[in-house]
């Protein structure tokens, strides 16, 4: 069964640092994309980026270039998404999804969400 | 890079047909057949519906269509049932590597 395992809940000041986790299992890991989503608080869907964990091939939106940093572990079936300095408009509950079934960015398996609270 | 344009929302009645549209331009929408879409409940995680403007992953009910015209995507549900409020997101390949939602539309049945 495919599944996608994200890390828990975080709670974190503004300028702070942050790495979440999104562990893959069912599947080969390095044979498809990952993708991450944001959605604010009562809002929609935003495509952040995607990574190919078999070379790390990496590929951004435009709107989330140099705000945050996707990475991939794959010795350990891993993906990350990272903020260096974290501000209050970066809470949000943030998904990873698996793409290339078909396209890339069509995301068939999602991971249930880690909700970031950046609050002073 | 801006969101497509969905209706906030859209509603009906049990056994009727509702269409949603998504409109984007000539750089998204329009250029390629990327065009997909994905239902999501309250707290939920979205759920894949559509790939490809109109092609349905295995497990997605028949009542669902997709097809596009120009720069506008629709995604149809016949058949409409109490299981099918939810809000609905279409999402276009929109060059450069890159993908972008649409606004969202609430369906809610009636």
């Amino acid at each position: 069964e495919v599944q996608l395992v994200q890390s828990g809940a975080e709670v974190k000041k503004p300028g702070e640092s942050l790495k979440i986790s999104c562990k893959g299992s069912g599947y080969s890991f390095t044979s498809y994309w990952i993708g991450w989503v944001r959605q604010m608080p009562g809002k929609g869907l935003e495509w952040m980026g995607i990574i190919y964990p078999g070379d790390s091939d990496t590929r951004y939106s435009p709107s989330f270039q140099g705000q945050v940093t996707i990475s991939a572990d794959k010795s350990i079936s891993t993906a990350y998404l990272q903020w260096s300095s974290l501000k209050a408009s970066d809470t949000a509950m943030y998904y990873c999804a698996r793409g290339g079934s078909y396209s890339e960015g069509d995301f068939d398996y999602w991971g249930q969400g880690t909700l970031v609270t950046v609050s002073s | 890079q801006s969101a497509l344009t969905q209706p906030a929302s859209v509603s009906g009645s049990p056994g009727q047909s509702i269409t949603i549209s998504c409109t984007g331009t000539s750089s998204d929408v329009g250029s390629y057949n990327l065009v997909s879409w994905y239902q999501q409940h309250p707290g939920k995680a979205p759920k894949l519906m559509i790939y490809e403007v109109s092609k349905r992953p295995s497990g997605v009910s028949n009542r669902f269509s997709g097809s596009k015209s120009g720069n506008t995507a629709s995604l149809t549900i016949s058949g409409l049932q109490a299981e099918d409020e939810a809000d609905y997101y279409c999402c276009s390949y929109a060059g450069s590597s890159s993908y972008v939602f649409g606004t969202g539309t609430k369906v809610t049945v009636l």
